[in-house]
């Protein structure tokens, strides 16, 4: 079955620090990929997504995340945290076949400490 | 331009009862899909519907219905409910369609319904 991997389930930084969260997904096919957040309290919003293209990828807020298709790899990154970034944070994929289902990750909680 | 809307944000049920929540997706956006969201699983996917239609279904069992009504607003029925099934009920809307793939701009998500089975 298709699934997405989450590496790190809690990530502490302090604020500057960079930030990267591993994603990985099991599937050979044709993929959207995406990453979420959801902030305490608040509902999930997109951070941005690969559709096709650059397999860089910029979002809101200053993140980026680059796809690498030889390693089925979606990470996210930003250079420089701030305390506002704390914050849970899901990677999501999208199977071409498999209509508008989106297979999520276990999630990882980021808290940046001021 | 108003977000997706979930009615109610939280509710209360007793084991065995049924329950129907309900969804408005942001105007303009025929597709709409639910997620259910536990500590312990996570995301899962519920079902999407398009068009009054439902296109894919996940791994739950027959308990978990829904349906789509023709101006796209959504609601999902869970009967006979297990303790189980507390769980935030996610509800996402987007401007894709059949054969459409990707879909245009995402997902965009509500804020859920919090339901507890007690």
């Amino acid at each position: 079955a298709q699934s997405v991997s989450q590496h790190n389930h809690h990530v502490i930084l302090s604020e500057a620090a960079s930030l990267e969260l591993g994603c990985n997904y099991s599937y050979g096919g044709t993929v959207n990929l995406f990453w979420y957040v959801q902030y305490p309290g608040q509902h999930l919003q997109l951070l941005l997504k690969y559709f096709s293209g650059d397999p860089l990828v910029k979002g809101i807020k200053g993140f980026e995340a680059e796809f690498i298709k030889s390693k089925f790899s979606f990470n996210l990154r930003k250079p420089s945290v701030q305390w506002s970034d704390t914050a849970e944070y899901f990677c999501a994929v999208m199977i071409y076949n498999q209509g508008g289902k989106l297979i999520f990750g276990q999630g990882t909680e980021l808290s940046v400490k001021p | 331009k108003a977000g997706v809307t979930q009615t109610p944000r939280y509710l209360i049920k007793t084991r065995g009862q049924q329950v129907t929540l309900s969804c408005s997706p942001i105007s303009g956006h025929r597709s709409v899909s639910w997620y259910q969201q536990t500590p312990g699983q996570g995301l899962q996917f519920l079902f999407e519907y398009f068009s009054e239609t439902q296109r894919n279904k996940g791994n739950f069992p027959g308990r978990f219905s829904g349906r789509q009504f023709s101006n796209s607003r959504s609601e999902m029925n869970v009967s006979t409910l297990e303790l189980g099934d507390s769980a935030l009920y996610l509800c996402a809307s987007s401007l894709a369609a059949p054969g459409h793939f990707p879909p245009l701009y995402g997902y965009t998500f509500g804020s859920g319904t919090r339901l507890t089975v007690v």
